[in-house]
């Protein structure tokens, strides 16, 4: 079945650094991708999505890009901010016609200043 | 903007006891989730509602779980008669399509003791 896989954690990072959060993703068909962030004692908020190959997702100076031939969708920010604490959650919406999500397990990033 | 809802924020309930979680979705969406995220393991599906019944549901989903939109404003789960391996925190979302990104509520950490 559809499924998807995150680099494990934590990450820690100081303030200003280069971010990339791995996730790779096995599904049939051609799933919408989205990355959701999970700030400490609050629900997940869409932070961005791609829904088809090559296509760019972009927020808060987060990118991702849906790559097919590598099946993969990094999350990267080029200078974090202590603020960027959080849990971070690859998904995908796949062969399901539901739009159920199937997620990945979750990186915590800490950044320190 | 608009906002999911969930409540309770915590419940604690003794094992075999029934319990409802509740949600108020998004007013002008029509898909409907839960989920569940056990301490330090990944967001789950449990199951999706469109049209007033069950689309989709997952293993998990057995029949000590039911769901339903009692007023049109409503969408809640129950859980017949808990066992200790329900504790986890449940996440209703709510979209205005399958294929639209879904909005989640902040969750309902459920303690069974």
């Amino acid at each position: 079945g559809d499924s998807v896989t995150q680099m494990e954690g934590p990450v820690t990072l100081s303030e200003e650094a280069f971010l990339t959060i791995n996730c790779t993703y096995t599904a049939t068909g051609y799933p919408s991708l989205f990355w959701y962030v999970q700030y400490p004692g609050e629900g997940l908020q869409l932070l961005l999505k791609a829904t088809k190959a090559d296509d760019k997702g972009s927020n808060k100076g987060f990118e991702a890009t849906y790559r097919k031939e590598t099946t993969s969708f990094h999350l990267e920010k080029g200078s974090v901010q202590v603020s960027d604490s959080a849990v971070y959650f690859c998904a995908l919406s796949g062969s399901s016609n539901t739009g159920k999500l199937i997620f990945g397990q979750g990186t915590t990033l800490q950044v320190k200043p | 903007e608009p906002e999911v809802t969930q409540t309770p924020s915590h419940q604690v309930t003794q094992m075999g006891q029934e319990v409802i979680l509740r949600c108020v979705p998004i007013s002008n969406h029509l898909y409907f989730y839960w989920y569940r995220q056990i301490l330090g393991q990944k967001v789950e599906f449990l199951v999706s509602f469109y049209n007033n019944e069950i689309s989709e549901k997952s293993e998990i989903f057995d029949d000590q779980f039911s769901v339903e939109r009692p007023d049109g404003s409503n969408f809640t789960l129950k859980i017949r008669s808990t066992k200790l391996e329900d504790s986890a925190m449940y996440f209703c979302a709510s979209s205005r399509d399958r294929d639209q990104p879904q909005h989640f509520g902040d969750g309902t950490r459920l303690s069974i003791l």
